[in-house]
């Protein structure tokens, strides 16, 4: 069995620029969330996607956006990088819609300059 | 008011010591609760889930009372391995967020 993984590990970019971050999910799960994790803080949840559908958003500005592949894998973009967007970016996938456990990937951690 | 809340900590407790974490949460509509432990720079990690009734899981118990909107978790004979960042989430009753506490560190020491 496959486990979450994430990439890139790490990514440094300047304000202004546009950011894909990209996940691919546990075998045989269908659903994957994205989160922010800020230093010293808890994981935020970002979104879902679920069978290609985004299935619920945190409150998170439009310039977040995801995308969810036949095959499951997931893509989050961020548009107009500000400061405060440097943090680790977690995805976990899990099966049927985020009810069930969710497993996470090691994070790509993003530095906005 | 933060929906879920949580001592920071950190927590320097002795090898062998019997430590005790808390955690209120604020949306009474919430269906599922869990502990994660997320080790420094790494991804979290479920610890176990949390139940009504209580549950346990080795050295390790987990409580919930709905009523007060609070949970806790008692880690008993505390290793050296055992520390890190402890997560209370809450899953919304939809199912499909989960919603972290902003965790409490644990260090053990020899």
């Amino acid at each position: 069995e496959t486990g979450v993984t994430q990439s890139p590990t790490h990514l440094i970019k300047t304000r202004g620029q546009q950011v894909t971050l990209r996940c691919s999910s546990q075998s045989g799960h269908n659903t994957v969330s994205w989160y922010q994790q800020a230093l010293g803080q808890g994981p935020q949840f970002i979104f879902q996607y679920y069978r290609e559908e985004e299935n619920g958003r945190g409150n998170f500005p439009p310039r977040f956006s995801g995308l969810q592949f036949p095959n499951y894998s997931s893509e989050l973009n961020v548009n107009a990088l500000e400061l405060d967007d440097s943090a680790l970016y977690l995805c976990a996938s899990s099966l049927g819609g985020g009810a069930g456990e969710q497993f996470f990937g090691p994070g790509t951690r993003l530095t906005v300059l | 008011r933060k929906e879920v809340e949580q001592d920071p900590g950190p927590f320097n407790v002795p090898e062998g010591a019997t430590v005790a974490f808390n955690c209120t949460y604020s949306n009474s509509a919430s269906q599922s609760f869990f502990w994660y432990r997320q080790d420094c720079r790494k991804e979290p990690k479920l610890l176990m889930s949390v139940y009504s009734s209580g549950n346990e899981d080795g050295r390790f118990t987990a409580q919930l009372n709905r009523a007060s909107q609070y949970i806790s978790l008692l880690i008993r004979d505390s290793k050296l391995s055992d520390s890190a960042t402890y997560l209370c989430v809450v899953n919304d009753n939809a199912g499909n967020m989960l919603t972290f506490g902003g965790g409490t560190r644990l260090m053990v020491k020899p």
